[in-house]
């Protein structure tokens, strides 16, 4: 089974900065096989990113996403107020789906 | 619209039963593999189990096999979770989610992700 460690647990940063934020799978993946997810209190997660790189329908271009192998990287530009979120990694493989324990992206 | 409404949850004793169901609308919803993923209070994601389109394919998390049961009605664009033998730690929100797999580039991998959620359903297991 995979495992997914995302870092770090919390970010603090402030409007109009670059988050970073990174998830490592325990063995190398296919990064058709990785997706990003935005979650907001009280909602039900979002689709950011699949295939570590394409952005979903929607979203908008100052989120991206890159990597491969066992290091995956979620990239959200110009932050804006709305972007203060949960971030989850997510991978697909050998019947089963594995979620990161999650990034919580905190205004400063 | 392209919609999931989850219902049927609610608060039921340590060792009970409780089935959800997965309306589906605005999409051919027996063109679809579907998923069950859950959030315990205060948690992050878990995936819970998986159903392909005809029901030939099924997947279960370690943690619920043997007590959980997916299914559909394609008739009725409906999803389901028989949860049996009910434990504390079930205690969560139980969403489900729309399977996509796509194409990848030729000769590449296809993409596998969950693009439509629903709203949720919450089950709280306490005595």
């Amino acid at each position: 089974e995979i495992v997914l460690t995302q870092s770090p647990g919390t970010l603090s940063l402030s409007p109009g900065e670059r988050a970073t934020l990174s998830c490592r799978a325990s063995q190398s993946v296919s990064g058709s096989r990785l997706a990003w997810y935005q979650q907001t209190p009280g909602q039900a997660p979002r689709l950011l990113i699949y295939g570590a790189s394409k952005r979903a329908t929607g979203i908008p271009d100052r989120f991206g996403g890159s990597g491969s192998g066992t290091d995956f990287t979620l990239t959200i530009n110009r932050l804006e107020p709305e972007d203060f979120a949960m971030y989850y990694c997510q991978h697909y493989g050998s019947s089963l789906y594995s979620f990161g324990q999650g990034t919580r992206l905190e205004i400063k | 619209e392209v919609q999931l409404v989850e219902s049927g949850g609610g608060l039921v004793q340590p060792g009970g039963s409780l089935r959800l169901s997965c309306a589906a609308s605005g999409f051919t919803f027996s063109s679809y593999s579907m998923n069950w993923v859950r959030q315990a209070p205060g948690k992050g994601l878990e995936w819970v189990s998986f159903i392909s389109p005809s029901s030939s394919s099924t997947y279960y998390a370690d943690s619920v096999k043997g007590r959980f049961t997916i299914s559909r009605d394609n008739a009725k664009n409906l999803l389901y979770l028989q949860m049996n033998s009910l434990r504390a730690e079930d205690t969560a929100v139980f969403y489900c989610a729309r399977v996509r797999i796509t194409p990848g580039a030729p000769n590449d991998d296809s993409y596998y992700y969950m693009d439509v959620w629903g709203k949720g359903t919450t089950v709280t297991a306490s005595s």
